[in-house]
């Protein structure tokens, strides 16, 4: 099946810093989702893009949808505490809706005070 | 703002019971999803559903496993069998219409343990 190679594994960081992550994959995807997940709750939808080379923001986030359709990165600027979780990739095929989300494995963000 | 809600939010069960999860998706929405999540490991797909059928199921959706909207609010996923590797956090998902077709939005999940 799809797979998903996402990068890094996990960041350790200071308060303030620039986050960047990214996810890559050797199929095209439709449409890339990034989610955050806190412990013990449901990912959370951050940002959804739609079109190869689209870049959106969403406070301060940023993520882009990569020319190929076959990978995306995302970035938080000036880092906050309640930045720390796990951050996920998701790619979603041709059959919209009615496709299932491709999860890759998850960047785990820390923030060292 | 709406939201997806799951329950129960922890269920224990032993090895070989049947268990179901309820979902109460967002209620424009009309397609729905379970996932799993296995302890530490990523997010995998289940099932799929739309206009009272399956419409895409993966590999590990296999016949110990059904899906069913016994009514206009209600979504749920019934282990029949349920097995030690069953254990892990179930989630249900919902997406709407237009552009928000792709976007899918999760439940706070279920956590099942299997004894």
């Amino acid at each position: 099946g799809q797979q998903l190679n996402q990068s890094p594994q996990s960041m350790f960081i200071q308060e303030g810093e620039d986050v960047s992550m990214n996810c890559t994959s050797s199929s095209i995807f439709n449409t890339w989702l990034w989610y955050k997940q806190d412990p013990g709750e449901g990912p959370v939808l951050l940002i959804a893009l739609y079109k190869a080379g689209e870049l959106t923001s969403n406070g301060r986030l940023t993520a882009q949808f990569g020319i190929t359709r076959k990978d995306s990165f995302l970035n938080i600027s000036a880092s906050i505490p309640s930045d720390v979780g796990i951050y996920f990739c998701a790619g979603q095929g041709s059959g919209g809706g009615a496709d299932g989300l491709t999860f890759g494995k998850g960047t785990h963000l820390i923030i060292q005070p | 703002e709406p939201e997806v809600t799951q329950t129960p939010s922890h269920q224990v069960t032993q090895m070989g019971q049947e268990v179901i999860l309820r979902c109460v998706p967002i209620s424009n929405h009309l397609y729905f999803y379970w996932y799993r999540q296995i302890l530490g490991q990523k997010v995998e797909f289940l099932v799929s559903f739309y206009n009272n059928e399956i419409s895409e199921k993966s590999e590990i959706f296999d016949d110990q496993f059904s899906v069913e909207r016994p009514d206009g609010s209600n979504f749920t996923l019934k282990i029949r069998s349920t097995k030690l590797e069953d254990s892990a956090m179930y989630f249900c998902a919902s997406s709407g219409m237009d552009r928000s077709y792709y976007e899918q939005y999760f439940g706070p999940g279920t956590r099942l343990t299997v004894t």
